[in-house]
């Protein structure tokens, strides 16, 4: 069974950093894309990041390019996104998803975990 | 980036009816669509992909359809397990992206 597991969301102040990872198991991680993608409260779906299945390429949502990056650990089958200089406007659920090899839809979702960014 | 725009944003139906989403790309996709269904506080679920491939386990009064730059989700017969929130995403670019979503409502 494919799962996802979330974790590092937390309650943050604007301009501090936080690392969310996202734990994969029931399939083989080192051959998939990965993805970010998150959710304001009360709002629609937003893409945030993509990872190849070999990390060597990653793409980025304007709205966090310079400040988020994405990156894998295919021995360990984690996936991380290494967010700084975080904004109020980046509170949302983050959620991470597998994609196929190249150019898929989501077919897995993790839970999501909770990223507030107040002062 | 390519738009993604869903109508309508809200829709009204009732427990059997046929209800249709349409979603618009500002630029051709080919067929590289997927539809997700979200319900409250739980993660999208994917229902279709490459604009009309029924995902596995997904119920067949699921229909996706189009392509281009026009696309629709069709739900022949409205379950009560349907009102939720319906998603388009592109994928035919690595900067991907979703439409606004479908809030359906029981009427």
């Amino acid at each position: 069974e494919v799962q996802l597991l979330e974790s590092g969301g937390d309650f943050v102040q604007p301009g501090g950093s936080l690392r969310l990872s996202c734990a994969a198991s029931g399939f083989t991680f080192s051959t998939y894309v990965m993805t970010w993608v998150r959710q304001p409260p009360e709002r629609g779906l937003e893409w945030v990041s993509t990872i190849s299945s070999s990390g060597d390429s990653a793409s980025y949502a304007d709205s966090v390019k310079g400040r988020f990056t994405i990156s894998r650990d295919n021995s360990k089958s984690i996936l991380y996104v290494q967010m700084n200089s975080l904004r109020v406007e980046d509170t949302a659920v983050y959620y991470c998803a597998r994609e196929g090899a190249s150019r898929a839809a989501a077919d897995s979702w993790g839970q999501g975990t909770l990223v507030t960014v107040s002062s | 980036d390519i738009q993604m725009t869903q109508s309508p944003s809200t829709l009204s139906a009732s427990v059997g009816d046929r209800v249709t989403i349409t979603c618009r790309a500002s630029q051709s996709l080919s067929d590289l669509l997927a539809w997700y269904q979200q319900k409250p506080g739980k993660a999208p679920k994917l229902l279709i992909y490459k604009a009309f491939n029924l995902q596995i386990g997904v119920p067949s009064r699921f229909s996706g359809s189009g392509s281009g730059t026009e696309f629709t989700l069709t739900i022949s017969s409205l379950q009560p397990d349907d009102f939720a929130t319906y998603y388009c995403q592109q994928y035919i670019s690595y900067f991907r992206t979703f439409g606004q979503g479908t809030k359906l409502e029981i009427k």
